[in-house]
C-alpha cells in the first residue's frame, strides 16, 4: 500500500511570499501525482495533474514538480485567495491521498 | 458545465443502510470512471469506491469492502453508493468525483458539492 505524506502539516504565510509544499511516497508513483486545494466549506478542486500539468483555468504561479517519490507544490506568490488546505493524490496503483497541508494567513 | 449533484444523505442509526445518489450533467457520463471520495469532519479526504465507465469494474477501499457498494446507471447519468452496516466511523461528507479518463489510472477532475452521512443513535 503507497503511503503519501506531505510535510509541513501548517505552513503560516504572508500574501505575496512563496509557498512551497512537500509530498512524499513511500515507493514511486512515477508522475501519478495529482494536487487539490481545498477551502472551507468547499469540495476539493483539481490543481495539478501528472505531477507538473496545471489543470484548466488555473493561474500559473502554481506549479508543481517531482517524479518517483518526492514532490513538490510552489506557490510562487500567495494570493488571499490561496490560503486554503492541500491534498496531494496518487491515482496510479492506489488512489490514497495525502494528509494534507494548510496554507495559514501569518 | 459539469455538474454532480449528490443526495440521499441523513441521520441513520449504527447497523443501517443509506443509499448515496450523484446525479451527472454537461458531460457523456457514460465515458468517465467516477468515484466516492468521503471526508469526515475536520479530517483529511479518503478514497471510497470507484466504478470504471461501462460499470463492468469496481473497486472499494479496505474500510468499507463488504459494506458499500458503488454501481451506476448509465441511462440515468447517475452514479450510486450502497451503505450497509453503517458505523458512527462513516460520519462523513462524502463528495462524487469524475474521474479524467474511462478506467485507471486517473484523476478527479470536477467534485459535487457533497451530501452529509451522519451514523448516530
Amino acid at each position: 500500500e503507497i503511503v503519501l505524506t506531505q510535510s509541513p502539516g501548517t505552513l503560516s504565510l504572508s500574501a505575496g511570499e512563496r509557498a512551497s509544499l512537500s509530498c512524499r511516497a513511500s515507493q514511486s508513483v512515477s508522475y501519478y501525482l495529482a494536487w487539490y486545494q481545498q477551502k472551507p466549506g468547499q469540495p476539493p478542486r483539481l490543481l495539478i495533474y501528472a505531477a507538473s500539468t496545471r489543470a484548466t483555468g488555473i493561474p500559473d504561479r502554481f506549479s508543481g514538480g517531482g517524479s518517483g517519490t518526492d514532490f513538490t507544490l510552489t506557490i510562487s506568490r500567495l494570493e488571499p485567495e490561496d490560503f486554503a488546505v492541500y491534498y496531494c493524490q496518487h491515482y496510479g496503483s492506489s488512489r490514497a491521498f495525502g494528509q494534507g497541508t494548510k496554507v495559514e494567513i501569518k | 458545465e459539469v455538474q454532480l449533484l449528490e443526495s440521499g444523505g441523513g441521520l441513520v442509526q449504527p447497523g443501517g443502510s443509506l443509499r448515496l445518489s450523484c446525479a451527472a450533467s454537461g458531460f457523456t457520463f457514460s465515458s468517465y470512471a467516477m468515484s466516492w471520495v468521503r471526508q469526515a469532519p475536520g479530517e483529511g479526504l479518503e478514497w471510497v469506491a470507484a466504478i470504471t465507465d461501462s460499470g463492468g469494474d469496481t473497486y472499494h477501499g479496505d474500510s468499507v469492502k463488504g459494506r458499500f457498494t458503488i454501481s451506476r446507471d448509465n441511462s440515468r447519468k447517475t452514479l450510486y453508493l450502497q451503505m450497509s452496516s453503517l458505523r458512527a466511523d462513516d460520519t462523513a461528507m462524502y463528495y462524487c468525483a469524475k474521474g479524467n479518463t474511462e478506467s485507471r489510472p486517473y484523476y478527479f477532475d470536477f467534485w459535487g458539492q457533497g451530501v452529509l452521512v451522519t451514523v448516530s443513535s
